[in-house]
């Protein structure tokens, strides 16, 4: 594997199920992103992690719990998640975050999610 | 807060036909200005960036933007596009002083006919 990875590809919860997306990235990147894309909007940025630690929360629901267990790997935990939750999650990682830059952000296909 | 501002939300356009794809951005300071492509079922992927010095950019597969400071612009062009141009593309922003956390446009479908 190469570049950012992300599965699911596709998911489909109720609004009563709890899921999970990963991300994993093979670029030996420091920082990881989980960004929202909806239909005809901005990507949002949901949260940031740099050196395994959150540096960003955008004000996103407590529905949405990320974990980052190191620098390769991000989670986003998912649970009681409302129709209006259906979008395209991105995963995107780059070399550091915090400090210098600006560094090029690596994306991941997405996971496509409907919330029924 | 800096804003990004895409005037087009599709553009339609001939094959070997030029294209400008229009961006406008907010802010009270300084800022790094970016486009990224983003291909049908993929993620997003960088074309050019303009961080300093020259205001003409060039990028990959034959894009160039000018960042034009006086009127807070960074215009996408391609003299001549393919099918293969077909994407969605995405504008996109940060303060030069935090130079890592970009806010985007809402993009800017180009669909390329033959």
């Amino acid at each position: 594997e190469t570049g950012v990875t992300q599965t699911p590809r596709h998911l489909v919860m109720g609004m009563t199920n709890k899921k999970s997306l990963k991300c994993e990235q093979h670029l030996g990147h420091n920082a990881m992103y989980w960004y929202k894309q909806s239909a005809k909007k901005p990507l949002e940025l949901m949260f940031v992690y740099n050196f395994k630690e959150q540096t960003e929360n955008n004000s996103v629901p407590s529905r949405f719990s990320p974990e980052c267990p190191n620098s390769s790997h991000l989670f986003l935990h998912l649970h009681t998640l409302q129709p209006e939750d259906s979008a395209l999650y991105l995963c995107a990682s780059s070399q550091g975050y915090l400090a210098g830059g600006p560094y090029e952000q690596y994306f991941g296909p997405g996971t496509r999610l409907t919330v029924t | 807060a800096q804003s990004v501002t895409q005037l087009d939300s599709q553009v339609p356009v001939f094959e070997e036909a030029p294209v400008e794809l229009r961006c406008n951005y907010s802010s009270s300071v300084s800022v790094y200005l970016f486009w990224y492509v983003q291909y049908p079922n993929q993620g997003l992927q960088l074309l050019l960036k303009y961080l300093s010095g020259s205001t003409l950019v060039k990028g990959i597969n034959g894009f160039e933007a000018e960042f034009n400071k006086s009127q807070t612009s960074f215009h996408l062009r391609k003299p001549s596009v393919h099918i293969s141009d077909t994407a969605e593309y995405f504008c996109a922003v940060s303060l030069m002083e935090y130079g890592n956390k970009l806010v985007f446009g809402a993009g800017t479908i180009l669909r390329v006919k033959s």
